[in-house]
């Protein structure tokens, strides 16, 4: 099956800071969402982004669906982006990453 | 428009007892998905259910671990005879189309269970 790597595993951040979250998977996929899991366990769906750029406030994401590679960029951070996050690809067993797990601290 | 429920949302069983964890995907969805949690890992696809069908269940333990999807109701995921390793998030999701066109997927709240 398809393997799903994300790259850093761990993030610490100073509010306002940018930062890019990258995810690799291993062999072409039709579809690609990105989450949040923030502290209390909630997924929450960022992203469903096949190819291309979309934005959504202070995050956008870009894929690039050739070389099999998904960005997250999230600008001036703040402390409630705090969390982990995660990309998948949607199919019948999606695979997830096993995250990055961000810290933005005050 | 109600998201994906799943109740309960916190569960607590003795070693061998059994647990049922239900699942009631967005209106208008009609596929289900079952997803596992450790703590500190990331999610592990269990089962994939259309109404009435199991599509997939390909990462679902072979024994204790049954779903269903019944024409009314919600979906269930049921573990007999429950175990500490069996403590964990389940999370469930649901999409409005699943094979071949699998789009976005939508996840309800979980249910944090643990086993005595």
């Amino acid at each position: 099956g398809i393997q799903v790597e994300q790259s850093p595993p761990d993030l610490i951040l100073q509010e306002g800071a940018n930062s890019t979250l990258r995810c690799n998977f291993s062999d072409s996929v039709n579809n690609l969402q990105w989450f949040h899991q923030n502290p209390w366990g909630q997924l929450i769906n960022l992203f469903y982004i096949p190819s291309g750029t979309k934005q959504n406030g202070r995050l956008s994401a870009t894929t690039v669906a050739t070389e099999r590679y998904s960005l997250l960029y999230i600008s001036s951070s703040q402390t409630t982006d705090s969390g982990v996050y995660f990309c998948a690809t949607p199919n019948n067993d999606m695979r997830f990453g096993a995250g990055t797990r961000l810290t933005v601290k005050p | 428009n109600a998201g994906v429920m799943q109740n309960p949302r916190h569960l607590v069983r003795r070693r061998g007892q059994e647990a049922r964890l239900r699942c009631s995907p967005m209106k208008g969805h009609s596929h289900v998905y079952w997803y596992r949690q450790l703590p500190e890992e990331g999610l592990k696809f269990m089962v994939y259910l259309q109404k009435e069908n199991i599509i997939d269940e390909s990462g679902m333990p072979k024994e204790r671990f049954s779903a269903e999807f019944p024409k009314e109701g919600p979906s269930i995921l049921r573990i007999q005879q429950v175990v500490r390793g069996d403590s964990a998030a389940y999370f469930c999701a649901s999409s409005t189309f699943g094979a071949p066109s699998y789009n976005e997927q939508f996840f309800g709240p979980g249910t944090r269970l643990t086993v005595l």
